[in-house]
């Protein structure tokens, strides 16, 4: 059965640095992943797709990567603001066409 | 605003009792999702519709149940066959299903008296 690991379940940062969160899956190979931000007590939020012909995706501070060999997805922050506190969620499709998502990695931006 | 409103924030069941969770969106989406989240573990799949009065089993379908009667509306029964239904329930859309990022409401907490 299809496995994500997301590196850790809590990450602590110094702001103005770069956060890197990691995303790995096994006994599949995704045509797309996704990632998502959650704030405690609140839904996701979607926040990039990455699809498996594309080596890197950016969006202003945040920037994803995806190498299908190694069966990983990077997830980086750029600039770390306190504001960025969050659990952020990757999400691969199944083969039923629905999304499979990992358990999440905490970040906490410390100022 | 478009978006996705799930009702009530905070909801109480008895042993025994049905409750119902009510998940609205405004998006004219046509597909709709039911999960589940408990602490330490990922977002699972209770029940998906893809249009209208259809919808199937996710992963976890067993004491659960949904009417997909509108477009706009999904909601989800949590039966008393559901033994463990203490959980933060989470209603997403998306345009189709397939690679259509999900749209999600803030959820409902659920707990047993």
């Amino acid at each position: 059965s299809q496995k994500i690991e997301q590196n850790s379940e809590a990450l602590n940062i110094q702001e103005g640095k770069t956060a890197t969160l990691t995303c790995n899956y096994t006994n599949y190979s995704p045509a797309y992943l996704q990632w998502y931000r959650q704030d405690p007590g609140r839904g996701p939020v979607f926040l990039l797709l990455i699809r498996e012909n594309e080596k890197e995706k950016r969006k202003e501070r945040l920037k994803v990567t995806f190498d299908t060999t190694l069966k990983q997805s990077l997830f980086h922050i750029t600039a770390s603001q306190p504001a960025d506190s969050a659990t952020y969620l990757c999400a691969l499709p199944t083969g039923a066409n629905n999304l499979f998502f990992g358990t999440g990695t905490r970040l906490t931006v410390i100022p | 605003d478009g978006g996705i409103t799930q009702s009530p924030k905070y909801l109480f069941r008895k042993e025994g009792q049905n409750v119902t969770l009510s998940c609205e969106q405004n998006l004219n989406h046509d597909a709709m999702y039911w999960y589940r989240q408990d602490p330490g573990q990922g977002l699972r799949l209770i029940y998906y519709s893809q249009i209208v009065n259809d919808f199937q089993k996710g992963d976890i379908a067993e004491g659960y149940s949904v009417s997909r009667e509108k477009k706009e509306s999904f909601p989800l029964t949590v039966t008393s066959a559901q033994k463990n239904p203490t959980a933060f329930y989470l209603c997403a859309s998306s345009l189709d299903r397939g690679s259509q990022p999900q749209h999600f409401g803030d959820g409902t907490r659920l707990s047993i008296l």
